[in-house]
């Protein structure tokens, strides 16, 4: 069974400045993806980024990008130019094997940005 | 494009009485997940729904079912509601061209409370 594991329950970062979220994974799949998604106070779960395991180079979407090492089971989400929308709980999630629909969520990080 | 639908927003239901939740996927999209969401539990997996077929389960009681129809609107039901029923559920999308791994987009879910 794979396991997601976020140590940070809470962050906190001034507008503008840079945070960088943890999340560690355990599986003994090869073939896998890995995921950040954001839970704002409306509820709704938005995808920030998706990683595939068997590519090399980090994802990145536009202020998100990742620190993907397979080798240490690490993927790290690192946000640049925080904004006041950027305030939510942030979740890393696993989906692999023939897992189909399915994602193993780690516990979250509620992240705040302060103005 | 319009978004996943989920329906109704908040429910309030007695303990031994069923509720059924309805999700309407993106247009397009033929796979449907359920999740539950719980401050205790976090998020998880129910169930996934492709061609109106089952193809994915999480470790839930049978009390929990679902179904998918033609036009891939899904429908879950709980039957003999207890009080730790009580949680978030969220309904996901997604095109399924690959089948594992697809980036999945998510209602803004139902809130159920069981009294």
């Amino acid at each position: 069974a794979q396991t997601v594991t976020q140590s940070q329950p809470e962050m906190s970062v001034q507008e503008a400045e840079t945070v960088t979220l943890s999340c560690t994974y355990d599986t003994s799949e090869n073939n896998y993806y890995l995921f950040w998604y954001k839970q704002p106070p409306s509820r709704q779960m938005i995808l920030v980024i998706r990683q595939e395991a068997y590519k090399q180079q980090n994802a990145t979407e536009n202020r998100f990008s990742v620190n993907f090492q397979k080798a240490a089971k690490s993927f790290s989400l690192k946000i640049s130019d925080s904004q006041l929308g950027d305030t939510a709980m942030y979740f890393c999630a696993f989906a692999g094997g023939t897992s189909y629909g399915k994602l193993t969520f780690g516990q979250g990080t509620i992240l705040t940005v302060h103005p | 494009k319009a978004g996943v639908t989920q329906t109704p927003r908040y429910l309030i239901k007695t303990r031994g009485q069923q509720v059924t939740l309805s999700c309407s996927p993106i247009s397009g999209h033929r796979s449907v997940s359920w999740y539950q969401q719980t401050p205790g539990q976090g998020l998880q997996f129910l169930f996934e729904y492709f061609s109106e077929t089952q193809r994915n389960k999480g470790n839930f009681p049978g009390r929990f079912s679902g179904r998918q129809f033609s036009n891939s609107r899904s429908e879950m039901n709980v039957s003999t509601l207890e009080l730790g029923d009580s949680a978030l559920y969220l309904c996901a999308s997604s095109l399924d061209a690959t089948g594992v791994g697809e980036k999945l987009f998510f209602g803004s879910g139902t809130q159920l409370s069981v009294l």
